[in-house]
């Protein structure tokens, strides 16, 4: 079965950026996309087919996809950033999640 | 505005059954694809079942493939989860949540519920 890996943990400084990896074979071929997932809220997706905002979220997210590796990037992150985020993609007829990143903001 | 309220959660032994729901609103419920999604306590989303906007197409992850059953009543914008055999691994909160799109391939979900909490102990 295909598998996504995120790192565990990531941290940034308020107001620089921050880059969060997910890594699968041949990532680059099928569309990623990111959810948001704040303590004790459902996820919000921040990033659809791999570079793709939704209404109402801010400008500074932004997403990549290419290779094996697809980034969500946040520029000047924010305390209200700090949360949980999963990547996601499609492959052989299931949805697959990878394992989350917690973002920490200093 | 988007209203996505599932029901059915709750307390069940080793190998019993539970069915939850999920009641769309806000939104052309038969124009899109639905998915289930859980999270067990502490861990990160799984995605469990999908189906297309007109049930055409259905998928299982294999962890739940033959023992639940996902299904949807377009006339009532309602989706629903038959959960069998149900094993102390399924404990997780279950999210219902809309696709972006029709088909059951989904490239985002743009809208979950609050989820269902379904606790298999003995």
């Amino acid at each position: 079965s295909y598998e996504l890996t995120q790192p565990p943990s990531v941290s940034v400084s308020l107001g620089q950026t921050a880059s969060i990896t997910c890594s699968g074979d041949k990532l680059g071929d099928k569309y990623a996309c990111w959810y948001q997932q704040r303590p004790g809220q459902s996820p919000v997706v921040v990033i659809y087919q791999d570079t793709k905002r939704p209404s109402g979220i801010p400008e500074r997210f932004s997403g990549s996809n290419s290779g094996n590796t697809a980034t969500l990037t946040i520029s000047g992150t924010q305390a209200m950033d700090e949360a949980d985020y999963y990547c996601q993609v499609w492959d052989s007829s299931t949805a697959v999640f990878g394992g989350g990143t917690n973002l920490t903001v200093l | 505005e988007v209203q996505l309220v599932e029901s059915g959660g709750g307390f069940v032994q080793p190998g019993r059954s539970l069915r939850l729901s999920c009641a769309a609103s806000g939104f052309t419920f038969d124009d899109y694809a639905m998915h289930w999604v859980r999270q067990a306590p502490g861990k990160g989303l799984e995605w469990v079942s999908g189906i297309s906007w007109n049930s055409g197409s259905i998928g299982y992850a294999d962890s739940v493939k033959g023992r639940f059953t996902i299904s949807r009543d377009n006339a009532n914008n309602s989706l629903y989860l038959q959960m069998n055999s149900l094993r102390v691994e399924d404990t997780a909160l279950y999210y219902c949540a809309k696709d972006i799109s029709g088909g059951m391939a989904t490239t985002g979900l743009d809208y979950w519920g609050q989820g269902s909490l379904v606790t298999v102990s003995s």
